[in-house]
């Protein structure tokens, strides 16, 4: 078993949908959560990040981060053609050694 | 503010050319790491480092080498290139070492194809 899993898409949705966005993770010592957008031909972009358990807000993007389960989510209300790119989720654990681990990316079309 | 820089954007070697990729930040970040993205592999870990003179291996060390004499640059160095390291290269860098909690900062990337 990988220790993140994400489907890897592709994913196409209409303009104005919400679309969800899920990783599955296996080390409960993760305590630290990061979504990333990759546009094409770019490098990963910050979009959210959150710690432990809960949800954070920014706009029309929202991060769930659910431990018990080992599930993470994003969602983006009202889609946009502008968010076609790859979300890739990442983790790291709470303690000194420890490297960041990624999911190896969804792939999101929003068709106009 | 230009953050994490990588130089050059496209290369292209023969097998058995070296070359040096080139990473600054300007964020005062203590961790610097490299990371390449080959399709359905996702982003693996090349080396990192926690500071100046501190690095050490990741996920897939074979073939690179890298060195961190100041704060804002960490290059990597392909020693005898191989098709095999046909892939895209992202240099990425954090505040502090990542149980920190510091988010990763990447580069856009240098997308190198051996021949």
């Amino acid at each position: 078993q990988k220790e993140v899993e994400q489907d890897p898409g592709p994913l196409s949705v209409p303009e104005g949908a919400i679309v969800s966005l899920n990783c599955t993770y296996s080390n409960s010592a993760f305590q630290y959560f990061m979504w990333y957008r990759q546009y094409s031909r770019k490098g990963p972009e910050l979009l959210m990040y959150t710690y432990s358990s809960g949800n954070k807000e920014d706009g029309r993007f929202t991060a769930q981060v659910d431990k018990s389960s080992k599930y993470i989510s994003l969602f983006i209300r009202d889609s946009q053609p502008s968010d076609s790119a790859t979300y890739l989720c990442a983790m790291s654990a709470r303690d000194y050694g420890q490297n960041f681990v990624f999911g190896p990316g969804t792939r999101l079309s929003v068709l106009p | 503010n230009a953050g994490v820089t990588q130089t050059p954007k496209f290369q292209v070697l023969k097998t058995g050319q070296s070359m040096t990729l080139q990473c600054a930040q300007d964020m005062n970040h203590e961790y610097m790491s490299w990371y390449r993205q080959d399709p359905g592999m996702g982003l693996r870990l090349i080396h990192y480092s926690v500071g100046a003179g501190i690095t050490d291996q990741g996920e897939v060390p074979n073939g690179y080498n890298v060195s961190r004499s100041t704060t804002e640059d960490f290059p990597l160095r392909l020693l005898s290139a191989a098709p095999s390291q046909t892939s895209v290269y992202f240099c990425a860098s954090s505040a502090r070492y990542p149980g920190s909690g510091s988010p990763l900062h990447f580069g856009n990337g240098t997308r190198l194809t051996v021949t």
